[in-house]
């Protein structure tokens, strides 16, 4: 079974400052990791993934993540927040078999000026 | 090419009424899955469906709600005897099949918000 954490349903940082979001796993097979941003009345864009390989990936919006299998961590970050960033996340995992995502109950970021 | 379309955005229904989401799922995706989102929540699983075929249905409450993904046209949802919990942001995503593509990438559409009054 697999299921996601995310410590802090809210966050704030300035403009300019380091954005990181955190989310934990659990799965009982290796496991797909996502992050999507999704911003008010709409729906999921993905910023991310991670299936196999390297564990650094980088996706859209200069968002980046590292899969760390021995703390079963996905945490996302950006090194300068923008205020266009401010918006609802959610860290996901599926197993391999691209059947139903397990969410995390969101993080919704907000960008001080 | 254009992405996973559901209808309507909007809908409300009164206690007791029948509720209908569409979603069509982007061009050649053939899996289509439903989520769910309440207010202050992270999206829930309900059901997975190939065309004319009911993959996962774990997530789905036993009464009332029903989903079908025929060979022609669009999936649907459908509620049953709407009460004010049903209430919520229900989204739909599609992915390729294995043969075609990455089965494990979804991509979502724009949601359809459904208030029961």
């Amino acid at each position: 079974a697999q299921s996601v954490t995310q410590l802090g349903s809210h966050v704030s940082v300035s403009e300019g400052a380091l954005v990181l979001l955190r989310c934990n796993y659990s799965s009982s097979v290796p496991p797909y990791l996502f992050w999507y941003v999704q911003y008010p009345n709409q729906g999921l864009q993905l910023l991310l993934k991670y299936t196999t390989g390297a564990t650094l990936v980088k996706g859209i919006n200069g968002f980046e993540a590292e899969f760390k299998k021995s703390e079963t961590s996905f945490h996302l970050t950006k090194p300068s927040a923008h205020m266009s960033d401010a918006a609802e996340y959610f860290c996901a995992v599926s197993a391999n078999t691209g059947n139903q995502f397990y969410f995390g109950t969101g993080t919704s970021l907000t960008v001080i000026p | 090419n254009a992405g996973v379309m559901q209808n309507p955005r909007h809908l409300v229904r009164r206690r007791g009424q029948e509720a209908r989401l569409r979603c069509s799922p982007m061009k050649g995706h053939s899996h289509v899955y439903w989520y769910r989102q309440l207010p202050e929540e992270g999206l829930k699983f309900m059901v997975y469906l190939q065309k004319e075929n009911i993959i996962d249905e774990s997530g789905m409450p036993k009464e009332r709600f029903s989903a079908e993904f025929p060979k022609e046209g669009p999936s649907i949802l459908r509620i049953q005897q709407v009460v004010r919990g049903d209430s919520a942001a229900y989204f739909c995503a599609s992915s390729p099949s294995a043969s075609t593509g990455r089965p494990y990438e979804q991509y979502f559409g724009p949601g359809t918000r459904l208030t029961v009054t």
